[in-house]
């Protein structure tokens, strides 16, 4: 099946510094792919959708300086944690729909393995 | 409030035995529900995916069912085992791209 691979599985930074996280759809071609973030024991929260060619769309409340996304090429995503602080370790995690076919909202939504970030 | 609750929040098994796991939701429109099953510091992995449609869906010792009238969805572990534990995720679409994840349901298995 369709795999998206996540790397680094996780990063200790120190404060003021940047990381980039990866995002590859192994066996597809994404047009759209997801990061979220997640607190210990609660539920993903979709930070911004990833746009292939064209600038990412971010949910309210996360600020697109902060957090920089990538989607130069299908396969590929970035998210860049730009001057990191304490309050940014979290768990990030990324998704990609495999590419819709006759009913394209019912595709598959593939995870990749997170990266748990620390800021220290 | 968070349009896709589950219950209970946790819960622990003894291996071999059965679960059921709920999720309620109000998300509106509908366009499919799933289950994920998220292991410790991994991300999640599929495990159904119904539509409007669908009352049931198995995976192997997995059983998923869906009432769209009463916006109800359960998850059904059969014969628990140990690579059981992890967290159950019932997500939620509508008519976009965008998912509505639950809280999701800590499950532990002990031998």
């Amino acid at each position: 099946g369709a795999v998206v691979s996540q790397h680094p599985s996780w990063v200790i930074c120190k404060s003021g510094t940047s990381v980039k996280i990866e995002c590859r759809s192994l066996d597809f071609q994404a047009t759209t792919m997801f990061w979220y973030r997640q607190f210990p024991k609660q539920s993903l929260m979709l930070m911004a959708t990833s746009n292939e060619g064209s600038k990412a769309t971010y949910e309210q409340g996360v600020e697109k300086d902060k957090f920089l996304i990538n989607h130069a090429s299908l396969t590929l995503s970035t998210l860049t944690v730009t001057s990191a602080h304490p309050e940014d370790s979290s768990f990030y995690i990324c998704s990609a729909r495999d590419p819709p076919d006759t009913h394209p909202l019912n595709t598959e939504a593939f995870f990749g393995q997170g990266t748990r970030l620390t800021v220290v | 409030k968070n349009q896709v609750e589950q219950s209970p929040q946790s819960l622990i098994i003894l291996e071999g035995k059965n679960c059921t796991l709920q999720c309620n939701y109000t998300v509106s429109p509908f366009s499919n529900l799933r289950w994920y099953k998220q292991d410790t510091g991994r991300g999640p992995v599929s495990l159904t995916i119904m539509t409007f449609s669908e009352n049931t869906k198995s995976n192997g010792r997995y059983t998923a069912t869906l009432d769209a009238d009463t916006k109800q969805s359960s998850l059904h572990i059969t014969a628990s085992q140990l690579s059981d534990s992890a967290s159950y995720i019932c997500v939620v679409s509508p008519n976009d791209y965008k998912l509505s994840f639950g809280a999701g349901t800590t499950v532990t298995v002990r031998a």
